[in-house]
């Protein structure tokens, strides 16, 4: 059975402080994304990385970094959180080499920054 | 710019029919897909349309027409289950995903 695990359901941090949020794949995966879920707004791409050691830019990079320095894990790093980084964050992996791509989703982490 | 639009809740009864509606406005089409997502859980994959038509998966089924930049999921013989929200994305030309905010469907006894 596929899987995508978060390091944490629920993370509640003060301004300032650096965050990790953690995501692990044991699917064998190429692609690895970061993706934020606010209400009333579609899911937002912060970064994804098609390979070890190689990252790109989604729609809302800004305050955030990422790193993958394995194939099945995929951090994301709030350099100086901010309350506007509250928000759902989920982690999805997908293989490079289907047909269409279906992207597999964790279970999300619910980051409140006070 | 690229733009993604689906009605933000529907209501329906169980047992009975529904159908989400979506449309698109992307740059560049390599499918649309229609996820599942239940309250505080994460998206599960439903269906993909890459051509035009219908695709039938058991009581849900999807259709796609791109030349009007037009999908829908529709639901059938609903359980109360089936109360989700139900997410449409387009892969663009870069294959990005592209999501719709979202359709929470609210389902009555």
């Amino acid at each position: 059975d596929v899987k995508v695990t978060q390091s944490s359901r629920y993370l509640v941090k003060r301004t300032g402080e650096k965050v990790f949020l953690e995501c692990v794949q044991d699917m064998d995966h190429e692609n690895m994304f970061w993706y934020r879920q606010d209400p009333g707004l579609g899911l937002r791409l912060i970064y994804f990385s098609y390979d070890v050691k190689m990252k790109e830019k989604g729609d809302i990079p800004e305050g955030y970094s990422v790193s993958r320095e394995k194939k099945e894990r995929f951090s994301l790093i709030l350099e100086s959180a901010s309350t506007n980084q509250t928000s759902m964050y989920l982690c999805a992996s997908s293989s490079g080499l289907a047909d269409y791509n279906e992207q597999f989703f964790g279970p999300g982490t619910r980051l409140t920054v006070l | 710019g690229q733009n993604i639009d689906q009605p933000t809740e529907m209501t329906a009864t169980e047992g009975a029919i529904v159908q989400i509606n979506c449309t698109y406005q992307t740059s560049g089409f390599n499918g649309l897909f229609w996820y599942q997502q239940h309250a505080g859980e994460a998206p599960t994959f439903l269906s993909y349309n890459v051509l035009d038509g219908l695709e039938e998966k058991g009581r849900f089924s999807s259709f796609l027409s791109r030349s009007k930049g037009y999908s829908y999921l529709l639901l059938k013989e609903l359980q109360m289950k089936d109360s989700a929200s139900y997410l449409c994305a387009v892969m663009d030309s870069n294959y990005q995903l592209i999501w719709g905010a979202g359709t929470k469907l609210i389902i009555k006894p």
